[in-house]
């Protein structure tokens, strides 16, 4: 158990709909990064926040958006979702700092999101 | 630019073969960490090492083993005595520049199978 928690496991829902992925970091963790993995796509950055403030972005489409809140859980919004949009979206957590990474992600299990 | 690169896509050896993972990186910054991440069929992603760009030993950690060697911009995992609970996908992954944002950028994963 990594420490990190995301709701919901899986998720089915039709093209066009509007999803949210909530993570919950490990305890003490102010960073919290969201990551796509897809079939051909492998595992992709999206983004990071540190202590509410977005940190560094990847390539995380316009239709989606992220938010950290004053607790430090995050959520994932998903929106005019596509076929292409299924796959294992990953949470993490990590120590760092605002400057920097030097240390290792921890991972949520991921919610599977499948589009119809 | 960064980059991961594990040109093994797949790999399939017999119970207690040895085996090795390649990892190559690309990263014009001079201090930066590498990674490996393993993900089981479960799902989640699990930690298993990191090195900074500063250390260049080996490190054995039971079966598991690295070898970084920075003049060939490689970190090579190896599994000693493989066993069927070794049977995932393993991910290099490298963040680089301590003050510049701090996503970390995975490879497209090797997926290793251990025949019993």
């Amino acid at each position: 158990d990594s420490g990190v928690t995301q709701t919901p496991k899986h998720l089915i829902t039709a093209t066009g709909q509007r999803v949210t992925l909530r993570c919950s970091p490990r305890s003490g963790d102010l960073s919290v990064y969201w990551y796509q993995q897809s079939l051909d796509q492998g595992l992709q950055f999206l983004i990071q926040y540190y202590n509410g403030e977005e940190r560094a972005k990847g390539n995380i489409l316009e239709r989606f958006s992220a938010q950290q809140f004053p607790d430090l859980h995050s959520e994932l919004n998903l929106s005019s979702l596509e076929l292409g949009d299924s796959a294992l979206y990953f949470c993490a957590s990590s120590v760092a700092t605002w400057e920097g990474n030097t240390g290792e992600l921890f991972f949520g299990e991921g919610s599977r999101l499948t589009v119809l | 630019a960064q980059k991961v690169t594990q040109a093994q896509t797949e790999i399939s050896v017999v119970e207690k073969e040895d085996v090795t993972l390649d990892c190559v990186y690309e990263t014009r910054d001079t201090t930066y960490y590498l990674f490996w991440y393993k993900q089981p069929p479960s799902g989640e992603l699990v930690f298993l090492i990191r090195r900074n760009s500063f250390d260049e030993q080996n490190e054995i950690s039971g079966r598991y083993s690295w070898n970084f060697q920075k003049s060939t911009s490689s970190f090579n995992f190896t599994i000693t005595a493989s066993q069927v609970v070794d049977s995932a996908v393993y991910f290099c992954a490298l963040s680089a520049g301590y003050s510049s944002a701090s996503k970390i950028i995975f490879g497209s994963g090797t997926r290793l199978s251990i025949r019993p």
